[in-house]
């Protein structure tokens, strides 16, 4: 049980370029979620999904896109990337609420440098 | 609009001793509140989930309680240990929505 994953660890993107941050959860969770953390700061909600083929916006999804075709995938879309973008990228999952709760798992995160 | 706010930012502490970690938010309407702890480089462990209806949860040497009506927080480590050295984020969820804000986090470090 791997639990939720991300891919790459580390990446170095030029301004301008684009990529796809991966995340694979593996705990049938139907909730999922994308944070930035910026250095000495909590973490801000980009998107989430509650299922398949429904996402929504969160606090800062300006420059953001995402999809969610399956369960158990949520990649994340930076589109022309700025130094503003420059963070670490969490993804997280949890259950639906009820009496499992909805205590949120984490990946290890994504460190994006945009040069 | 919901702020979260951890108080200290930093706090150095011997081994052996007993400590509350302080959150305090400005919306008291909320879904629940949750405890996490990040080590350096790596992402977040949840430690404690509350939800709104209750006042405290424990687990092991933690002890977490919520007053939703004064919009705080406390996580309590009894017996600190040095492994307990990490940063420790408070995250309230809002009610009739997803959205967790995050408090900024209090590093802690307990020293041998």
């Amino acid at each position: 049980n791997a639990g939720v994953t991300q891919t790459p660890k580390f990446r170095i993107l030029k301004i301008g370029q684009s990529m796809t941050l991966q995340c694979t959860q593996d705990m049938n969770h139907n909730y999922m979620y994308w944070y930035r953390q910026d250095p000495g700061m909590g973490l801000k909600l980009i998107y989430y999904s509650v299922g398949a083929g429904i996402t929504d916006k969160g606090e800062v999804p300006n420059g953001y896109n995402v999809s969610r075709s399956t369960t158990e995938d949520f990649p994340l879309r930076l589109e022309l990337a700025a130094p503003s973008q420059t963070s670490v990228y969490f993804c997280a999952s949890s259950y639906a609420s009820g009496t499992r709760g909805d205590t949120q798992y984490f990946g290890p995160g994504t460190r994006l440098t945009v040069l | 609009k919901q702020e979260v706010t951890q108080i200290p930012a930093a706090l150095s502490v011997p081994e052996g001793e007993n400590l509350v970690l302080n959150c305090s938010f400005t919306d008291s309407a909320i879904y629940n509140l949750q405890w996490f702890r990040q080590d350096p480089g790596k992402g977040l462990t949840s430690l404690l989930l509350i939800q709104s209806s209750q006042r405290e949860q424990t687990s092991g040497r933690l002890n977490a309680s919520l007053d939703k009506s004064s919009g705080r927080s406390t996580l309590y480590i009894a017996a600190s240990q040095p492994g307990d050295s990490a940063t420790y984020l408070c995250a309230v969820r809002q009610a009739g929505g997803f959205k967790t804000i995050f408090g900024a986090g209090t590093r802690l470090f307990v020293k041998a």
